[in-house]
Parts: C-alpha cells; sequence; structure tokens
C-alpha cells in the first residue's frame, strides 16, 4: 500500500517568505502526482499535476517538482501570501489518489 | 454543471439511521471517487467508478457502506445504521479516464452522527 509522508506537519511564517513543502512516497509506480489546497471547510483544489515523465510544473508562483525514482515531490511557494494559508496535500496517483495528512500552512501578515 | 456538486452540504442524522450523500461530477467524466476525511486525519479513499467497470470498493470501511452509480452519471453513497465515528466530511471526485488526474473535488458532505 502506498504510503505518504508530508513534512511539516505545520508551518508558520511571515509575509513575503519563499517556502519549500515535501513530500515522500513509497510506492514510485505512479501514473502522476497531484497538489492540492484545501480551505477550512471547503473542498479540495488542484493546484499542480505533474505527470510521471515529468520533473516539474510551473504556475504563478507555485512550482512543484517530482523525483519519481526517489519518490519525492515538493511544493515550492513563492513571496507567500496570507491567502496561501491553507493545508495543502499531495496525492500519488496508482489508479487512486493516495493523500498525505497535509502541511498546514499558516502566513501571517 | 460547472464543477462537481454533492447534497446535502450538512447533514445531522442519529446513530442507527441511514442516510444517503449525493454526487454529480462533471459531465462527461467517466471516473468518480468518494474519500471521506475524518476530523484530524488525513483524506481516505473509499470508493471507485471508472464507466461500466466493476467498482473498486476495496476502501469502504464496512458492509454498512455502499455506493451507486447510476447511468454513469450521478452517485449515491449510502451509510446504514450509522454509528457515532462516521461523522467525518465526505468528498466526491471526478475526472475524465484519459487524464488520470485532474481531478475535480465537490466540497463535500459533512456527516455528523450524534
Amino acid at each position: 500500500k502506498q504510503e505518504v509522508t508530508q513534512i511539516p506537519a505545520a508551518l508558520s511564517v511571515p509575509e513575503g517568505e519563499n517556502l519549500v513543502l515535501n513530500c515522500s512516497f513509497t510506492d514510485s509506480a505512479i501514473y502522476n502526482l497531484q497538489w492540492f489546497r484545501q480551505d477550512p471547510g471547503k473542498g479540495l483544489t488542484s493546484l499542480l499535476l505533474i505527470q510521471s515523465s515529468q520533473r516539474e510544473q510551473t504556475s504563478g508562483r507555485l512550482n512543484a517538482s517530482l523525483d519519481k525514482s526517489s519518490g519525492r515531490s515538493t511544493l515550492y511557494i513563492a513571496a507567500s501570501q496570507p491567502g496561501d494559508s491553507a493545508t495543502y496535500l499531495c496525492a500519488p496517483l496508482i489508479n487512486k489518489f493516495y493523500f498525505g495528512s497535509g502541511t498546514k500552512l499558516n502566513v501571517k501578515p | 454543471g460547472a464543477g462537481v456538486s454533492q447534497s446535502p452540504s450538512n447533514k445531522v442524522t442519529e446513530k442507527g439511521k441511514d442516510v444517503e450523500l449525493r454526487c454529480d461530477p462533471i459531465s462527461g467524466h467517466t471516473a468518480l471517487y468518494w474519500y471521506r476525511q475524518s476530523l484530524g486525519q488525513g483524506l481516505e479513499f473509499l470508493i471507485y467508478f471508472q464507466g461500466n467497470s466493476a467498482p473498486d470498493k476495496s476502501g469502504l470501511p464496512s458492509d454498512r457502506f455502499s455506493a451507486e452509480r447510476t447511468g454513469g452519471s450521478v452517485s449515491t453513497l449510502t451509510i446504514q445504521r450509522t454509528q457515532q465515528e462516521d461523522s467525518a466530511v465526505y468528498l466526491c471526485a471526478s475526472s475524465l479516464e484519459r487524464d488520470r488526474g485532474l481531478h475535480t473535488f465537490g466540497s463535500g458532505t459533512r456527516l455528523t452522527v450524534v
């Protein structure tokens, strides 16, 4: 069974800092990996999707990298803003998503 | 519709009652997933529908849980004889098969069993 670990579990930073959220997974036979954002009381919002053949994807201030062979992905957030405060979930996909427990991010104004 | 729609958004039920949760996926999406998130826990896979194939039920926690997908579109998750540990947010997602990803999630149904 796929095990997904996200580090750190929680992170509190002042506005403007660059951040790195880490994700590791045990089964590297994935189709792709997706990063989601979850706001309290809301559903999940897809942020970035990296196919297994890709090394990274970028969207605005977000950059996600994938090292499939070592079972790692990172989400880089540049110039963090208070609106980035949320829980970030990493989810590698085999026939279904396996989710980590997330990193709870708080960006202080 | 434009997104995945789930209803109800909130449900409070008495222990022992049955509940039905509904998911309307994005039109044309052949894959549909149910997950749940208990308080303080990560997302837990429940069941996966793909087209006309037999569903992957490997995540259902007990035989009190069942799900149907009628006409390859709307899905209903049924929980019989609810227990307090069933209290969670139940999330539905859909995707196009060929994308194997680009999952779009609904806003969830928050179930509270009292």
